[in-house]
Formats: structure tokens, C-alpha cells, sequence
């Protein structure tokens, strides 16, 4: 099974700041890995597909890269918006695995 | 456009089960597989399956096994979830997703 190992788990940050949020894959994985933004009581709004590729009507400051088995989820500069909690998502092989959130929080 | 609309919130006692159904539209239905998510109070999404909207193959998750069912109605463009033997630690909201696409969410309480 692929496990996915997120970190942080919480994140303070100001707007306009640049950050960056990682899922590690327990072994090697193609690139079928999601990133998923959640705000509360809403169902999780995917912003990245197959690592990389930005789902059509997300902003341009949110993109996703990979080296070797972690995965980077990069939000360039950030708007009030973007305050909420990042998922990634394996879809590689079965189990399917999130992680285990990052929840992003003002400063 | 593509649209997941779940059933509604059920209430139910320990022991009992629940079915949540998940109608979908906008595009051909047996094109993707579906999964479903769920997620407890305050807590992370959670993997609990899938199946093949195209020949009913299912995936579940180890945890789950023998106590979940995925099935399909391709008439209705359909999919459903049903837990057996619910327990407390079964209260969650669940989600049936083709991963763009997600339904509103259903939340499901088990209590007694």
C-alpha cells in the first residue's frame, strides 16, 4: 500500500507570503497525486491533478511539482482565500491514501 | 455540468445500517469509477473506496471490509454506499467523488 505522509500539519502564514506543503509517497508512484483545498462545512475542491497540472479556474498562484516521491503543493502568494486545510490524494494503486492535512492558518 | 447530489442526513442507533445514494449528471456515467470519502468531526478525508461505474469492480478499503457495499444503478446514473453495523466512530460526513467532482456531502450520525 502507498501511504502518504503530509507535513506540516499546521501552518502560520501572512498574506503574500509564499508557502509550501509536501506529501511524501511510502514507495515509488506515478504521477496520479491531487491536491485538494477544504474550507469548513465544504467538500474538498481539487486544485492540482497528476502532480503538476492545474485544474481549469484555479488561480495561477497555486502549483504542484514532484521530485523523486514527494510532492510539493507551492501557493505563491497568498490571498485571504486561501486560508483552509490542503489534502493530497494518491490515486496510484489501490488503497487510495490521503494525507493527513495541512491546515493553513492567518498569522 | 457534472453534478454529484447525495441523500440526505440520517440519524441512526449502533448496530444498524445505512444506505447513502449519490445521483450524478452531466456526464456519461459509465465512463469513471466512483469513490467515497468520508470524514468524522474535526477529523482528516478518509479513503473508503470504489467502484467501477462501468462493470461494478469494487475496491474497499482494509478497515471496512465486510461492512461496506458499493453498488451502481447505471439506469439512474446512481451510485450508492451502504455500512453495516454502524458504530459511533461511523459518524462522519460521506462524500461520493469521481476526484474533481464531489457531492454535497452526507452526514451521517450514529448514536444511541
Amino acid at each position: 500500500d502507498i501511504q502518504m505522509t503530509q507535513s506540516p500539519s499546521s501552518l502560520s502564514a501572512s498574506v503574500g507570503d509564499r508557502v509550501t506543503i509536501t506529501c511524501r509517497a511510502s514507495q515509488g508512484m506515478r504521477n496520479d497525486l491531487g491536491w485538494y483545498q477544504q474550507k469548513p462545512g465544504k467538500a474538498p475542491k481539487r486544485l492540482i491533478y497528476a502532480a503538476s497540472n492545474l485544474q481549469s479556474g484555479v488561480p495561477s498562484r497555486f502549483g504542484g511539482s514532484r521530485s523523486g516521491t514527494e510532492f510539493t503543493l507551492t501557493i505563491s502568494s497568498l490571498q485571504p482565500e486561501d486560508f483552509a486545510t490542503y489534502y493530497c490524494l494518491q490515486h496510484d494503486s489501490f488503497p487510495y491514501a490521503f494525507g493527513q492535512g495541512t491546515k493553513l492558518e492567518i498569522k | 455540468q457534472v453534478q454529484l447530489v447525495q441523500s440526505g442526513a440520517e440519524v441512526k442507533k449502533p448496530g444498524a445500517s445505512v444506505k447513502v445514494s449519490c445521483k450524478t449528471s452531466g456526464y456519461t456515467f459509465t465512463r469513471y469509477g466512483i469513490s467515497w470519502v468520508r470524514q468524522a468531526p474535526g477529523q482528516g478525508l478518509e479513503w473508503m473506496g470504489w467502484i467501477s461505474a462501468d462493470n461494478g469492480d469494487t475496491n474497499y478499503a482494509q478497515k471496512l471490509q465486510g461492512r461496506v457495499t458499493m453498488t451502481t444503478d447505471t439506469s439512474t446514473s446512481t451510485a450508492y454506499l451502504e455500512l453495516r453495523s454502524l458504530r459511533s466512530d461511523d459518524t462522519a460526513v460521506y462524500y461520493c467523488a469521481i476526484l474533481s467532482y464531489w457531492g454535497q456531502g452526507t452526514l451521517v450520525t450514529v448514536s444511541s
